[in-house]
């Protein structure tokens, strides 16, 4: 049980064009789903926080107008990178929480995007 | 503030031995503690948790103890096996559901 997948798994798209990856909890309902960003051999930094139905919360320094997230459901939410450039290039891995259960968090295989 | 400090890496171990990595933390409040393994190209899995103090995580001959006397929670296994080798994360989890990461440890078993 608890699984989350993501799609795609990976991803090449040319500069300038958008890109929707989108995470869904397979075998339970999310009522919080988080959105991290992980650098080569680095950790991972968290993007924003998405509640089904709300607006997400962004972390400080993450552009909303550039990483739109949409929660639209308790099985689904979607991160768009917006006029993609080189520098977005990363692993995005989501993580969902069910409802009710403290600090439990799934993650995502995540999904590798290159922009070219 | 949250913070989870990680022994950095990366590090080798010959097959069968001993492992440890270090990890300490920072935090208000009661924090659940957690390590993740995440395998090349893959997203992260959990490999065991503690939520309370003295409380002990087990997984896969993987052990860790939290610590609050000094905020520990160190990973330990007794004999690694190659299909051991994957980067480790330390993390903690606080009244706010989020986590906190560390850097991650990088470990390689050679045969």
């Amino acid at each position: 049980g608890a699984v989350v997948s993501q799609h795609p798994s990976r991803v090449i798209c040319k500069s300038g064009t958008s890109v929707k990856i989108e995470c869904r909890s397979l075998d339970f309902q999310a009522t919080t789903m988080f959105w991290y960003r992980q650098f080569p051999k680095q950790s991972l930094m968290l993007m924003a926080t998405s509640n089904e139905g709300s607006k997400a919360t962004y972390e400080q320094g993450v552009e909303k107008d550039k990483f739109l997230i949409n929660h639209a459901s308790l099985t689904l939410s979607t991160l768009t990178v917006t006029s993609a450039h080189p520098e977005d290039s990363s692993f995005y891995i989501c993580s969902a929480r069910p409802g009710g259960g403290p600090y439990e968090q799934y993650f995502g295989p995540g999904t590798r995007l290159t922009v070219t | 503030g949250n913070s989870v400090t990680q022994m950095e890496g990366p590090v080798t171990l010959s097959e069968e031995a001993f492992l440890t990595i270090n990890c300490t933390y920072t935090a208000t409040g009661y924090p659940s503690l957690f390590w993740y393994v995440q395998y090349p190209g893959e997203g992260l899995q959990l490999l065991l948790k503690a939520t309370k103090a003295d409380d002990k995580g087990s997984n896969k001959g993987f052990e860790a103890t939290y610590r609050k006397e000094t905020t520990s929670f160190h990973l330990e296994k007794g004999s690694v096996q190659v299909s051991d080798s994957a980067v480790y994360f330390c993390a903690l989890a606080n009244t706010g559901n989020q986590f906190y990461f560390g850097t991650g440890t990088s470990l390689t078993v050679i045969p």
